[in-house]
């Protein structure tokens, strides 16, 4: 089954605490995000990546952090630094920009500060 | 500022009639459009995406408009049915396609 997978569902971190989420995909998709959804909010991006080894903040990158060693795999840590981390993130992939522009997305974790 | 603008307010409407969601966009020169479903709780999901050079899509039930003049898309869902109750994002490019900039979404309640 082709599709993008987020890991946990669920994640309950403790303050002062770094926490990761895992993001994979076998769609063979170049384009990885992460967002950030709040109640009421819509999705606000947090970082990119348009292919491996290259990524770019998005509009609320402080307090995370990313990588993209592996085409597949897009991982976001949500640091100590990040002041208001309880949110719902979600993870899209998409292929090439402009043509092919359809984001799928993964199913999402809740984090909760605790 | 930029801004995508999406009512706020929750749409209700009876089922069978025709549901129009409003998304309004400043200060960003789309190439395209994306309208999403998202049901509570999870990812959205894709429906349609609209280039600037097209006026209209269709697909089954939806419908969409891209009026790069007025800087608006309307989104038509007709003989609405329950099961189309969720909150509708729209979504669209900025900085050359690069990145996917997302309105707050619609909740729309189709009643029986």
């Amino acid at each position: 089954d082709g599709g993008i997978t987020q890991s946990p569902k669920y994640l309950f971190r403790k303050e002062g605490q770094n926490v990761t989420l895992s993001c994979e995909q076998n769609l063979n998709h170049d384009a990885m995000y992460w967002y950030r959804q709040d109640p009421g909010q819509g999705l606000r991006l947090i970082y990119y990546s348009q292919i491996v080894n290259d990524f770019q903040k998005g509009d609320i990158a402080e307090g995370y952090s990313v990588s993209r060693e592996k085409k597949e795999s897009f991982p976001l840590t949500v640091t100590s630094a990040q002041k208001n981390p309880t949110a719902f993130y979600l993870c899209a992939s998409s292929g090439a920009a402009l043509l092919n522009a359809e984001a799928f997305f993964g199913q999402g974790t809740r984090l909760t500060v605790v | 500022s930029q801004k995508i603008e999406q009512n706020s307010e929750a749409l209700n409407i009876q089922e069978g009639k025709t549901a129009t969601l409003t998304c309004n966009y400043t200060n960003y020169s789309p190439a395209y459009l994306q309208w999403y479903r998202q049901d509570p709780g999870r990812g959205p999901v894709f429906l349609l995406l609209i280039r600037e050079n097209e006026k209209e899509k269709r697909k089954e039930r939806l419908k969409v408009t891209f009026d790069t003049t007025l800087k608006q898309s309307l989104f038509h869902i007709t003989a609405s049915q329950p099961a189309d109750s969720a909150t509708y994002l729209c979504a669209l490019d900025d900085t050359g396609g690069f990145k996917t900039i997302f309105g707050a979404g619609t909740r729309l309640f189709v009643k029986a």
